[in-house]
């Protein structure tokens, strides 16, 4: 049973330009949150996807935007890449309703290095 | 917005020494979850707590949840090296649908 599984693992870019990360949920999940990571910290909440529309968003600009697929998989974009952005994005799947009691199943996460 | 707050930050102990992580919020949770996250790796989920005084036991280590649903306690009995990594708790709250992470806390167990 694979888990969720996340690509690139790592990319660097630079100033200015754009990003595209990928993201497969676990066999069986439905929706997919995205968290943006930095060094020595705690995941903070992008946004979530379910039935292929954005259902909840955290505090990020509007650079940060994404997609779901018909077969659940997502993609997180990032525009006009800043230096701040340098983080590790983690795709996290579940089951819709169960936020809070069930189990988010977390990929291994995308390093983005931004120059 | 709801935050979590989780201390200490850094913590170095050596093999079989016992610890406690802390993590606070003034707001109120429904429930509340602990990470261990290892380097290159993807949060894991240790346990769920939904109940107010609540505790759950895995193995070597104690997981409390406050009366009041606003915090909670990680205990960890005998340390090991093997439980070296950053402890993250997270909330969830009212109909938000997302966790809500503490900064976490980076726990070394020296052999």
């Amino acid at each position: 049973d694979a888990g969720v599984t996340q690509s690139p693992t790592h990319l660097i870019k630079t100033r200015g330009q754009q990003v595209t990360l990928r993201c497969s949920p676990k066999s069986g999940h439905d929706t997919v949150s995205w968290y943006q990571q930095a060094l020595g910290q705690g995941p903070q909440f992008i946004f979530q996807y379910y039935e292929e529309e954005e259902r909840q968003r955290g505090n990020f600009p509007d650079r940060f935007s994404g997609h779901q697929f018909p077969n659940y998989s997502s993609e997180l974009n990032v525009n006009a890449l800043l230096l701040g952005d340098s983080a590790l994005y983690l795709c996290a799947s579940s089951l819709a309703g169960q936020e809070g009691t069930g189990e988010l199943f977390f990929g291994e996460g995308s390093r983005l290095t931004v120059l | 917005t709801q935050l979590l707050e989780q201390s200490p930050q850094f913590l170095s102990i050596q093999e079989g020494e016992n610890l406690t992580v802390y993590c606070n919020s003034s707001s109120v949770f429904s429930s509340l979850q602990w990470y261990r996250q290892e380097p290159g790796e993807g949060p894991v989920l240790l346990v769920t707590v939904v109940t107010g005084g609540e505790v759950k036991k895995l193995k070597r280590l104690t997981f409390q949840f406050g009366d009041a649903r606003k915090d909670s306690s990680l205990h960890i009995t005998a340390a090991q090296p093997g439980d070296t990594g950053l402890y993250l708790c997270a909330g969830t709250s009212g109909s938000a649908r997302q966790l809500t992470f503490g900064s976490g806390t980076q726990l070394t167990v020296l052999p």
